[in-house]
């Protein structure tokens, strides 16, 4: 049972637009960043959101993050196959001091 | 170019002990706290760990405390995991994470008999 809530899965048509939400509390999303991570099947994790809703440089803006209160969500636009992939929230705890991850969404471009 | 280079995985048996290694190039490594994750087979995202810049401050999960030690050398560009006591639960990939950021490639780690 992982401390932050994502949905299992999501899906998506070429070129629409799909988000990927991560519920926490107030001890975690509610007073920290949230980092968005894309993990592409066999490969390591990559960083796609930091600090909530910043893009590291190479990144796609057509990936998108926001905050609000105790809850994140990843927004991914003009969908395309190679989107197709895991992905995981993640943000510091305080009451755990430690970071804590989503169960990850896999999402399927249909 | 920033990279992470993880080694020390392996087959150990349960109870066994492994120290893993993370080599770290193309950045200021005693600049950034650093983090070790970790991906059992088929599942999510697991912190393990993770050691400020000058190895002040020290963080773990609570499944791995009194188990697992971390550290890290700074004029060594390194950042090493020792893992006692291993469980079969322990078994994963375990990746080198530059705060949060930048991740290596991982290192697998079975626990078995």
């Amino acid at each position: 049972q992982s401390v932050l809530s994502q949905p299992p899965s999501a899906s998506g048509t070429p070129g629409q637009r799909v988000t990927i939400s991560c519920s926490g509390s107030s001890s975690n999303i509610g007073s920290n960043i949230v980092n968005w991570y894309q993990q592409l099947p066999g490969t390591a994790p990559k960083l796609l959101i930091y600090s909530s809703n910043q893009r590291p440089s190479g990144v796609p803006d057509r990936f998108s993050g926001s905050k609000s209160g105790t809850s994140a969500s990843l927004a991914i636009s003009g969908l395309q196959s190679e989107d197709e992939a895991d992905y995981y929230c993640a943000t510091w705890d305080d009451s755990l001091n430690g970071w804590v991850f989503g169960g990850g969404t896999k999402l399927t471009v249909l | 170019e920033v990279q992470l280079v993880e080694s020390g995985g392996g087959l150990v048996q349960p109870g066994g002990s492994l120290r893993l290694s993370c080599a770290a190039s193309g950045f200021n490594f005693s600049s950034y706290w650093m983090v070790w994750v970790r991906q059992a087979p088929e599942k999510g995202l697991e912190w393990v760990a993770n050691i400020k810049q000058d190895g002040s401050e020290k963080y773990y999960v609570d499944s791995v405390k009194g188990r697992f030690t971390i550290s890290r050398d700074n004029a060594k560009n390194s950042l090493y995991l020792q893992m006692n006591g291993l469980r079969a639960e322990d078994t994963a990939v375990y990746y080198c994470v530059r705060a949060m950021g930048v991740w290596g490639q991982g290192t697998t780690v079975t626990v078995s008999s």
